[in-house]
């Protein structure tokens, strides 16, 4: 099984700052990495696809990047609503697996 | 709008068993991979099941192999997860979840039905 590992678990930011998460898995999967946000008490839900693509409707403050092992989640310019927490995917192989989760809370 | 409605959930004695069900709306159901995704209180995802679009491929997360089975009907729009010989830590919130295929994002998911498994 592909293990995800993100870091940190948990950051504290500002509005306005720029926040960087990592994910790094324990196999090469190409591209195949999706980046989801989960504000508290809510449903997941999709930013970035296949690494680098974001979704329809996400703000373009948000950015991926990152292919074989290693990816990245930016945030620029964070807003009050980026509060969340934020788990990488990867749907290279069955049993799809997510990272930890990475907080990102109000400093 | 897509909707995907999760029903079944409840609290049961460690053993027991429960049959979890996902009504969807609003997409083609039939030509959707779908998933099970669960998420214990205060922890992070974890993907527990996956079924082709057809229903001729399926994986499950090592933890509950044997255990769970996940199905579909397409005629009705509606998946289903039935759960047997279920453990404390097994609770969870429990998703529905959808994708275009097994290899690309998860899209839509439902709100989540709560499974407890307390003596």
């Amino acid at each position: 099984d592909i293990q995800m590992t993100q870091s940190p678990s948990s950051l504290s930011a500002s509005v306005g700052d720029r926040v960087t998460i990592t994910c790094r898995s324990s196999q090469s999967i190409n591209t195949y990495l999706n980046w989801y946000q989960q504000r508290p008490g809510k449903v997941p839900k999709v930013l970035i696809y296949a690494a680098s693509n974001l979704q329809s409707g996400v703000p373009s403050r948000f950015s991926g990047s990152g292919s074989g092992t290693d990816f990245t989640l930016t945030i620029s310019n964070l807003q009050p609503e980026d509060f969340a927490t934020y788990y990488c995917q990867q749907s290279y192989s069955t049993p799809l697996t997510f990272g930890g989760g990475a907080k990102v809370e109000i400093k | 709008q897509v909707q995907l409605v999760e029903s079944g959930g409840g609290v049961v004695q460690p053993g027991e068993s429960l049959r979890l069900s996902c009504a969807a709306s609003g997409l083609t159901f039939s030509s959707s991979a779908m998933h099970w995704v669960r998420q214990a209180p205060g922890k992070g995802l974890e993907w527990v099941a996956f079924i082709r679009y057809d229903g001729n491929d399926k994986s499950y997360v090592d933890s509950v192999k044997g255990r769970f089975t996940i199905s579909r009907d397409n005629s009705k729009n509606t998946l289903f997860l039935q759960m047997d010989s279920l453990r404390p830590e097994d609770t969870a919130m429990y998703y529905c979840a959808r994708s275009l295929t097994a290899y690309t994002e998860i899209d839509y998911w439902g709100q989540g039905t709560q499974v407890t498994v307390s003596s």
